[in-house]
């Protein structure tokens, strides 16, 4: 299996911030990477696909870059729907598998 | 707008069989890949494997040897099966579309997603 891994796996941020979360891959994925957010007591949501491809309806303040390894999610201007568990997945092997997460919380 | 509904039993008992169904509605189950994701009691997401609406099936392979995926395409609806069940497998199971974008080639991702149901498992 390929595994991801999230950093930081929380972090405390005000409104109006800007925050990066890292998903390293364990093997290339190239940019089979997707990136959903999950507020508690919901299904998670799909943010970003193929590592950039903002997901429509998703506010533009997201952004997914990256590609091989590591790849990053920005939230700019961090608003107070955003916080959320925020996890990547990868969809370059036949065994999908996801990141731990990482949560945002308010601070 | 497509909507996805989990359901099945809350309770189960260990070494049963674990069975849900994932209703579609307001769109066709064709031509899309339809997954099973889990999530036990504050940890992260497992993802399970997916079906292909002509039968095709992907397992975890975690999982592989436990799990059967079916779907009728009459009914709009796929299911799980996951046998021989213990308390590792109390969860909140979602079911969730999974769709494809050619950018140029084959990508994949989970765009809709049911709410959620919960399966404890225990005697």
């Amino acid at each position: 299996d390929i595994q991801l891994t999230q950093s930081p796996s929380s972090l405390s941020a005000s409104v109006g911030d800007r925050v990066t979360i890292t998903c390293r891959a364990s093997l290339t994925i190239n940019n089979y990477l997707n990136w959903y957010q999950q507020k508690p007591g919901t299904a998670p949501k799909l943010l970003i696909y193929a590592a950039s491809t903002l997901q429509s309806g998703v506010p533009s303040r997201f952004s997914g870059s990256g590609s091989g390894t590591d790849f990053t999610l920005n939230i700019n201007s961090l608003q107070p729907e955003d916080f959320a568990t925020y996890y990547c997945q990868q969809s370059y092997s036949t065994s999908w598998t996801f990141g731990q997460g990482t949560k945002v919380e308010i601070k | 707008q497509v909507q996805l509904q989990e359901s099945g039993p809350g309770l189960v008992k260990p070494s049963e069989t674990l069975s849900l169904t994932c209703s579609v509605s307001g769109g066709s189950i064709n031509n899309f890949y339809w997954n099973w994701i889990r999530q036990s009691p504050g940890k992260g997401l497992e993802w399970i494997g997916y079906i292909y609406d002509i039968g095709t099936t992907t397992y975890n392979p975690s999982l592989q040897s436990r799990v059967t995926f079916s779907v009728d395409t009459s009914k709009n609806q796929f299911s799980l099966q996951l046998h021989s069940v213990t308390s590792a497998d109390t969860a909140l199971y979602y079911c969730a579309r999974g769709n494809t974008a050619m950018l140029p080639y084959h990508y994949y991702y989970m765009d809709v997603w049911g709410k959620g149901t919960r399966v404890t498992v225990s005697s």
